[in-house]
């Protein structure tokens, strides 16, 4: 099925642990995002790539790197892991263009530092 | 720089009445308009968008939204509501012609549906 694929589903870090978060999108788009979502804040965005070979902060972008390997995938990186990005993380991609302009994201990450 | 308001946090209504979640957004043109939905435990899934012309937009789910200029709101309504409807929602606001092409979203209305 196309859409955006997110590994792994859950993770459990401990203070200081270092992890990727990987996403790949098999639907040709140019822009690829990560977010977080945290109760009663919604979602909000820590990097994203509008283009193959390009990327930048976006809201939240602190403790956080990330990766576009190529069009297809777009890695978030912890160095090391605070109690702090406890969250569920989002990767979602969008075409960018005319009509089919729209986010579809991935199914999350729910990770926890301890 | 755009911004998205969601005013209720949380609201109950009664399975068979009918729904209305608000949404006001901040920007100096006409920006591309959309609603998403999220189970518990789940990704989100996009309800509906509006771009341009009409200005009342049919989604998925029998959902609808009306767009508003002059009040800059994109509230999202629904006959009447249906138990399965129980979830997190979320209006968001993208610019067009931007070069990444960024969606906000506003901090969402939990939707609860009482028997």
């Amino acid at each position: 099925n196309a859409g955006v694929t997110q590994t792994p589903k859950f993770q459990v870090l401990k203070t200081g642990q270092s992890m990727t978060l990987q996403c790949a999108q098999d639907m040709n788009h140019n822009s690829m995002y990560w977010y977080r979502q945290d109760p009663g804040m919604g979602l909000r965005l820590i990097y994203y790539s509008a283009s193959e070979g390009t990327t930048d902060k976006g809201e939240v972008p602190n403790g956080y790197n990330v990766s576009r390997l190529n069009k297809r995938e777009f890695s978030l990186r912890l160095e090391s892991a605070a109690p702090s990005q406890t969250s569920v993380y989002f990767c979602a991609s969008n075409s960018g263009q005319g009509r089919g302009y729209g986010y579809t994201f991935g199914s999350g990450t729910r990770l926890t530092v301890v | 720089a755009q911004s998205v308001t969601q005013p209720d946090i949380h609201i109950t209504v009664s399975e068979g009445a009918s729904l209305e979640l608000r949404c006001n957004y901040s920007y100096g043109a006409t920006p591309y308009l959309f609603w998403y939905v999220q189970s518990p435990g789940q990704g989100l899934q996009l309800l509906l968008k509006y771009f341009s012309g009409d200005t009342l937009v049919q989604g998925i789910k029998g959902f609808e939204a009306e767009f508003k200029r002059s009040q800059s709101s994109f509230n999202l309504r629904k006959p009447s509501v249906h138990w399965s409807d129980a979830a997190e929602y979320f209006c968001a606001v993208g610019v067009p012609y931007s070069s990444a092409s960024k969606i906000i979203f506003g901090s969402g209305t939990r939707l609860s549906i009482r028997p």
